[in-house]
């Protein structure tokens, strides 16, 4: 399995409050994306980056922002969490390279918003 | 992305070969066939992915069809680790794309 971890596995927060959750990758590969999934519909991307300090927004990225400092570690940000944001969050790594780019998940965060 | 369309559920016995198939009948020349599965509460694990040629790796063996709007992948001998939701998707190769995961075809291993 590709090395990605993602912290917190699970948080409980209250409307309102600002939460952080983190990526770490040990395959120094280019491309980190942030989904997330829910019942219905599938996993929906939020943003991904193409590099340090390189990002761009996904299909749902309202309400979201994202951070990478170093290749190892993508972090996303709800300013002010909602409860339509709970749901379970995954990261996904890719090389970027010519061809197929296949993505590698992570065991995902279980996010709930009260 | 083409779209695709996979039966919403199968049974396989255990040790059994699992069949599970695929129609992408949109497909574009430069558009991969890729497989995921997702075990409950886990990541999508990557599986196997193709362009026109049938695959084979330690996990599966994907056969698509020469007109490439249709795909199977085999599970030779499946387990009830395998159970799982099984996901088609079609993609092109340039990187940055999210992958769109559909509803899938939730596979069920019977001892």
């Amino acid at each position: 399995d590709a090395g990605i971890t993602q912290s917190p596995r699970h948080k409980v927060t209250e409307t309102g409050t600002p939460v952080t959750l983190r990526c770490h990758q040990t395959e120094n590969h280019r491309y980190m994306y942030w989904y997330r999934q829910d019942p219905g519909h599938g996993l929906r991307l939020i943003h991904y980056s193409y590099g340090v300090k390189d990002t761009d927004k996904g299909e749902v990225s309202d309400g979201y922002s994202v951070s990478r400092s170093k290749t190892e570690d993508f972090l996303l940000t709800l300013e002010s969490a909602t409860s339509s944001q709970t749901s379970v969050y995954f990261c996904a790594i890719s090389e970027g390279d010519r061809g197929p780019d296949t993505q590698y998940f992570g065991p995902g965060t279980r996010l709930t918003v009260l | 992305d083409a779209k695709t369309t996979q039966p919403p559920s199968m049974d396989c016995a255990e040790g059994r070969a699992a069949n599970l198939p695929c129609n992408h009948s949109t497909i574009s020349g430069n558009e991969y066939v890729y497989w995921y599965r997702q075990i409950h509460s886990q990541g999508p694990q990557y599986i196997i992915h193709g362009l026109k040629n049938n695959e084979t790796n330690e996990m599966a063996s994907l056969i698509i069809t020469e007109d490439r709007k249709s795909s199977t992948l085999i599970l030779p001998h499946a387990t009830l680790r395998d159970t799982a939701v099984y996901y088609c998707i079609v993609r092109p190769s340039n990187t940055g794309n999210q992958f769109y995961f559909g509803t899938g075809t939730s596979l069920t291993v019977i001892p």
